[in-house]
Order: structure tokens, then sequence, then C-alpha cells
């Protein structure tokens, strides 16, 4: 069974840095690309950006080029994604999600990581 | 950079034929998938690569994908069937593009 568990809930103040993960499971963790997803309270999903975990190669959203950092370390099979400072608009739910590579769809989804920004 | 346009709400009646459109420029071009996501829950693959259902997802659920615009039916919609909707393409200088959300509602 194809598995993504994520790490919990996070409560940080603006300026700090975070770093939430993604463990996928039941699967070569290399066959698919890691995708994430950003859900602002009452708002709809946003793409964010994707990595291939076999060589790290990333694509990012423009929307967030240059805001996070996406990364994985296959031998672990955990994806991550990452903020050098965080902003009060950072809070949002966070999902991590398989991208089929072939035609962009994810079949598997993470339960989801709150992360709340407040001073 | 490429976006897709979704109504924000949809209402049917029990039993009844929902449509819920997606449209972007030249989106029949590329391939369409849809998710649903009810409350407090992640989202759920039930439409891919414009119309093939995944496993798990009913035989009520299909899509179109022709021009402009692509629809997700759901035939015989079932209270359980109220969630949100978003419909994803992907553009290859944008990456994913998720639709805004349709909000069905069964009544």
């Amino acid at each position: 069974e194809v598995q993504l568990v994520q790490s919990g809930a996070e409560v940080k103040k603006p300026g700090e840095s975070l770093r939430i993960s993604c463990k996928g499971s039941g699967y070569s963790f290399t066959s698919y690309w890691i995708t994430w997803v950003r859900q602002m309270p009452g708002k709809g999903l946003e793409w964010m950006g994707r990595i291939d975990p076999s060589d790290s190669y990333t694509n990012y959203s423009p929307s967030f080029q240059g805001h996070v950092t996406i990364s994985a370390d296959k031998s672990i099979t955990t994806a991550y994604l990452q903020w050098s400072s965080l902003k009060a608009s950072d809070t949002a739910m966070y999902y991590c999600a398989t991208d089929s590579s072939s035609s962009h769809e994810s079949h598997y989804w993470g339960q989801g990581t709150l992360v709340t920004v407040s001073s | 950079s490429y976006e897709l346009t979704q109504p924000p709400s949809v209402s049917v009646s029990p039993g009844q034929t929902a449509s819920i459109t997606c449209s972007g420029d030249k989106l029949g071009d590329k391939y369409a998938c849809w998710y649903q996501q009810k409350p407090g829950q992640s989202p759920v693959l039930v439409i891919y690569e414009d119309n093939k259902r995944p496993s798990g997802s009913p035989e009520r659920f299909s899509g179109s994908n022709s021009g402009n615009t692509a629809t997700l039916t759901i035939s015989g919609t079932q209270a359980m069937d109220e969630a949100d909707y978003y419909c994803q393409a992907w553009d290859s200088s944008t990456g994913g593009v998720f639709g805004g959300g349709t909000k069905l509602t069964v009544l």
C-alpha cells in the first residue's frame, strides 16, 4: 500500500525557519515525483513545486520560486519543504502528493501538515 | 501564467446529474484531472487523463476534455458526493495548475 506520511503540525513565529517532511512507503520512492500543494485557510489548492527523488531535480511554480525549497533524501524515502524566514501569510495546510510524471496527476496524498505562523 | 476557471458553486438534486466545468486556453490539448476534497480531508483523485477513473473512484464519475473546457460529470449524484472539486492541468511554463474549486451541494 502506497503511503505518504507527513510530519506533525507546527506553530512558528515570523522570521523563523522551518522544514516539514513527507515519508513515502509501500512503493519505489524514486518511481514518482513528489509534489507539494498549499491550501490556505478556507481557500483552494495551489501547486507549489515538485521534485524527482531519483536525482533531486526540481520544478517550482513561479509564485513560489525563491520563497520555499523542496528537497529529498532517497536513502530515507523522504521529501522536504522548507522556509528560511516564515511570514504570517505562510499559514496554511501543506500537502505532499505523488506525481505521475507523465500526465502529472496525483494518485496518492499525504494527510497534510498544518503550519501556523503567528507572533 | 496559465489559469483554469471553475464555477464557485454547483447545486444538484439527489439522483440527478451534476456537471462541473473547468476552462482554460486550449485545455483540450492538455490532460485534465479532477480531485474531490471533503472538509478536513486530503484531496482524492476521481478522474485522470481526461476520462480515466482510478481504482476506487465510483463509476458514476466521468470526465471529458475538448477545446477550452474539461467537464466532470457525476451521474446519479449521491449525498456523499457533496464536496469541493478541483480540476488540474499541467502547463510547460507554469507547472501544475489548479482551478479555483467548485463547491458541489446536493439538496
